[in-house]
């Protein structure tokens, strides 16, 4: 069965602290993509990264950080700096057959 | 690109009504995929279409809900009688190809209310 699980359903840091968002998933699948996605107060949801099960390189873009390691079945998401804008719950997700599955999500709240 | 276009943005409405929820896909994606977003369950795929053909439907909860996508670039989701606890966020993506590999863009979403 295909699942991803955020365990962290919300934190709190003061402004300009770094944050690490936690995403464990779970697949039988050989090539799979990894995702995370923003959900702001507005609503939205906003696509923020794709990642390849092949490719375990770090991704920086930014603020932003990720860290995916096949060994652990994680993909977790690093804020450097966060600003009070990063407010937001953030969903982790796995490409499955056919729907991408979505974790439960983390809320996220940046104190000024 | 104007991106995915769902409307109404917000609708309130009586238990007992129709309710019909609208989406305009991203010009060029073959594939739609209507969720629903709740605090209890999260956010749960209802029904997916690629190439205007529904396949798979068995996450619409049950018989009060129908989804049609009669062309490329427009899909309603109607449900009828809405009762109270269909109050959510539906969310419509679409995406290009059939599998979900580039992940979706979502639309701005509709939020529900029914009274």
């Amino acid at each position: 069965a295909q699942k991803v699980t955020q365990a962290q359903t919300e934190i709190s840091v003061v402004e300009k602290e770094d944050v690490t968002l936690d995403c464990v998933y779970e697949t039988r699948d050989t090539t799979y993509y990894l995702f995370w996605y923003k959900q702001p107060p507005s609503g939205e949801l906003v696509f923020l990264i794709r990642r390849n099960s092949f490719d375990e390189q770090n991704e920086i873009s930014g603020r932003y950080s990720w860290n995916f390691q096949k060994s652990t079945s994680s993909f977790n998401f690093t804020i450097t700096a966060s600003q009070v804008v990063d407010s937001a719950v953030y969903f982790c997700a796995l490409s499955g057959a056919p729907e991408v599955i979505f974790g439960p999500g983390t809320s996220l709240s940046v104190i000024p | 690109d104007a991106g995915v276009i769902q409307s109404p943005r917000h609708e309130v409405t009586e238990m007992g009504q129709e309710v019909t929820l609208r989406c305009k896909p991203i010009s060029g994606h073959n594939s739609l995929f209507w969720y629903r977003q709740t605090m209890m369950r999260g956010l749960e795929l209802l029904i997916y279409f690629n190439n205007n053909v529904p396949i798979d439907d068995s996450g619409m909860p049950e018989d009060r809900f129908s989804a049609k996508m009669p062309n490329a670039s427009f899909s309603t989701l109607k449900i009828q009688p809405s009762e109270p606890r269909d109050s959510a966020v539906y969310f419509c993506a679409s995406s290009f190809g059939h599998e979900t590999n580039y992940g979706y863009t979502f639309g701005s979403g509709t939020r529900l209310t029914v009274v």
